[in-house]
């Protein structure tokens, strides 16, 4: 089975500071790779996601994430981060077999807060 | 078009009740499924259903019921509710290409 870690639990930084955040999966075979962002009392959204290809992937509101395949890795970055940024971020990882997609596996989640 | 949405937002239970949460989509997905989220532990998958009448077990399906009578409607069931069930659920539908969307969650408290 599928896992995923993320190390940095809370991250606090001020505005226009880069982001990094870290996620690191477990699987033997393909993967198909996600980044959910978690805004204070909202549910779930879609930053980013990866299938195949370019290992550097665009999303939303100025986010990328590089797929290192070598690594296990999936890192979030964004060049200068803005208050509205404070939210939760959440790696996710689905094996890309056939009915693998069936089970996507959460990381427990960065705890982001930009300070102004 | 709705998206993903689940009834009640917030419900309070005694231990040894059961209740139903309720989800529907309008999106037409087949792939459904019930996560819960607890503080430092992320999401983790309760159920899910990859069409009508087809449901199988998550990571923590003890304690929990689903059917999917209809494409649309996916209700999830604690059968004898627990302070361990204490929680924020979230149901979610998936397209065709992967994508989840979820709904807006309901915050269950068992005492």
């Amino acid at each position: 089975a599928q896992s995923v870690s993320q190390h940095n639990h809370h991250v606090i930084l001020s505005e226009a500071a880069s982001l990094e955040l870290g996620c690191n999966y477990s699987y033997g075979g393909t993967v198909n790779l996600f980044w959910y962002v978690q805004y204070p009392g909202q549910h779930l959204q879609l930053l980013l996601k990866y299938f195949s290809g370019d290992p550097l992937v665009k999303g939303i509101k100025g986010f990328e994430a590089e797929f290192i395949k070598s690594k296990f890795s999936f890192n979030l970055r964004k060049p200068s981060v803005q208050w509205s940024d404070t939210a939760e971020y959440f790696c996710a990882v689905t094996p890309s077999s056939a009915g693998g997609g069936n089970k996507l596996t959460f990381g427990t989640g960065t705890q982001l807060k930009v300070e102004l | 078009n709705a998206g993903v949405t689940q009834t009640p937002k917030f419900q309070v239970l005694k231990t040894g009740q059961s209740m139903t949460l309720q989800c529907a989509q309008d999106m037409n997905h087949e792939y459904m499924s019930w996560y819960r989220q607890d503080p430092g532990m992320g999401l983790r998958l309760i159920h899910y259903s990859v069409g009508a009448g087809i449901t199988d077990q998550g990571e923590v399906p003890n304690g929990y019921n689903v059917s999917r009578s209809t494409t649309e409607d996916f209700p999830l069931r604690l059968l004898s509710a627990a302070p361990s069930q204490t929680s924020v659920y979230f149901c979610a539908s998936r397209s065709p290409v992967y994508e989840q969307y979820f709904g807006p969650g309901t915050r269950l408290t068992v005492t």
